[in-house]
């Protein structure tokens, strides 16, 4: 398995502000991945992060509402921007190997916004 | 458009017996299963996984059954312990989209020492 780290585990923001997500990975993950689980939902896709190119989003997420950045093999951010209550969720960075199909997921950020 | 479906929210065993958590799938593409499970406050921990070539792959207390012609999956637990009580999740992955896993909603399984 592959060792993924995020941070900050869990944060409470205002209204109207972003939050930057940080998630480190293991050398043997080749892939970065960013998922939202909101509340009693299931695990969605918002992003595949690319290193040193702009991420490919999944239908429904905009960069602008979710900027990624990823600067180097082992490491990603995810912004999420101008917060809203709605956006009150678990942001769960998730890393793939080559030629593999299973995805490893980090403890995940539980953001509130109030 | 529901294309992974965990009917059952959630499902209550006693230690010793046999957990058996279903999965139904709508997209004949998917290629490649996977069952997560999750504890409160952590994240999804890979369990067992299955590829569409096969019906049945085990790994100690787990396996996992994937019927094609029906669209369905199951994951068995046994003997079922207490600290199997978590959330599973079942993911199919499309033949050719690395990562994109599809989530079920999951099922919440307690076992009752």
């Amino acid at each position: 398995s592959a060792v993924i780290s995020q941070k900050p585990s869990r944060d409470i923001c205002q209204r109207g502000t972003s939050l930057t997500i940080q998630c480190q990975v293991d050398s043997q993950v080749t892939m970065m991945f960013w998922y939202r689980q909101q509340p009693g939902q299931s695990l969605t896709l918002i992003a595949t992060a690319n290193q040193g190119s702009e991420a490919t989003y999944e239908s429904g997420f905009v960069i602008d509402k979710f900027p990624i950045s990823r600067p180097n093999l082992t490491f990603s951010t995810l912004t999420v921007s101008n917060m809203s209550p709605e956006d009150s969720s678990i942001y769960l960075c998730g890393g793939g190997m080559e030629l593999g199909n299973t995805i490893y997921f980090g403890e995940g950020s539980w953001l509130t916004v109030v | 458009d529901q294309q992974v479906k965990q009917n059952s929210p959630s499902l209550s065993v006693q230690e010793g017996r046999i957990s058996i958590l279903n999965c139904d799938y709508t997209n004949s593409m998917f290629d490649y299963f996977l069952w997560y499970k999750k504890y409160p406050a952590e994240g999804p921990t890979f369990l067992i996984s299955i590829s569409s070539i096969k019906d049945k792959n085990e790994d100690g207390r787990f396996t996992v059954f994937l019927n094609k012609s029906a669209k369905h999956l199951s994951l068995h637990i046994v003997p079922s312990q207490p600290g199997d009580s978590a959330v599973y999740f079942c993911a199919a992955l499309p033949w050719g989209n690395t990562g994109k896993l599809i989530f079920g909603q999951g099922t919440t399984l307690q076992v009752k020492p």
